[in-house]
């Protein structure tokens, strides 16, 4: 399964929403109902840590800034009001499939 | 709480195998319903996905590696490891581990810091 994000830079002042989007070649809609998509954030130096999962649940610890929505092939992460410590890169990636696949990455830099 | 940490060789030759361990620590690699996996990053790119083991042994591989790759758990030690063989260029990457929860969610919750591996001669 392809993954492709957009944008792949998105500049944010910070205080202002941001949005990435995702599409996947094909649905992440499992027989059980859930939707196998996950978003990833990882900041300079560090491995990803887990922002969201089956599409709108967010992680452990996540700041309620950050939401997924989505279904079917087209998702997107939004966050709420931007802060500096969100800067990094961003990957959606899918886990329908045991052959996980993330996207290009959203590298969100503060204006 | 549970931590992860690879070690190996940061250089190796081509042809040659690569070999990485992570060992688990502040909890058992036996416990829970999880797989631990494998994610190599090559320099300005995304995640790619290697291979997962769970604490019976059970292995699922990327198929493009399979033919190169084994992944093995050693309970007893409380650690996995990837071996990699006849490596080139295209293998350098930071190499991570990672558990990854196990059904229903099957997320990466839990990650090593990485160790970056070069091939070269």
């Amino acid at each position: 399964i392809v993954m492709t994000q957009s944008p792949l830079s998105l500049p944010v002042t910070p205080g202002e929403p941001a949005s990435i989007s995702c599409r996947s070649s094909q649905s992440l809609l499992q027989t059980n109902g859930d939707t196998y998509l996950e978003w990833y954030l990882q900041k300079p130096g560090q491995p990803p840590q887990l922002l969201v999962y089956l599409a709108s649940n967010r992680a452990s610890g996540v700041p309620d800034r950050f939401s997924g929505s989505g279904s079917g092939t087209d998702f997107t992460l939004t966050i709420s009001r931007v802060e500096a410590e969100d800067v990094g890169v961003y990957y959606c990636m899918q886990a329908l499939h045991t052959l996980y696949t993330f996207g290009q990455g959203t590298k969100l830099e503060i204006k | 709480q549970v931590q992860l940490q690879e070690s190996g060789p940061g250089l190796v030759k081509p042809s040659q195998t690569l070999s990485l361990t992570c060992t688990v620590s502040g909890g058992s690699i036996s416990s829970g319903s999880y797989y631990w996996t494998w994610v190599r990053q090559p320099a300005g790119k995304s995640p790619e996905w290697i291979g997962r083991i769970n604490a019976r042994g059970n292995t699922d591989y990327n198929p493009f590696l399979r033919s190169r790759l084994t992944i093995s758990v050693d309970t007893s030690k409380n650690q996995f490891s990837l071996e990699l063989s006849s490596v080139t260029a295209a293998d350098a990457a930071v190499y991570y581990c990672a558990r990854l929860s196990g059904a229903p969610y099957w997320y990466f919750d839990l990650w090593g810091r990485g160790t970056l591996v070069t091939v070269s001669s």
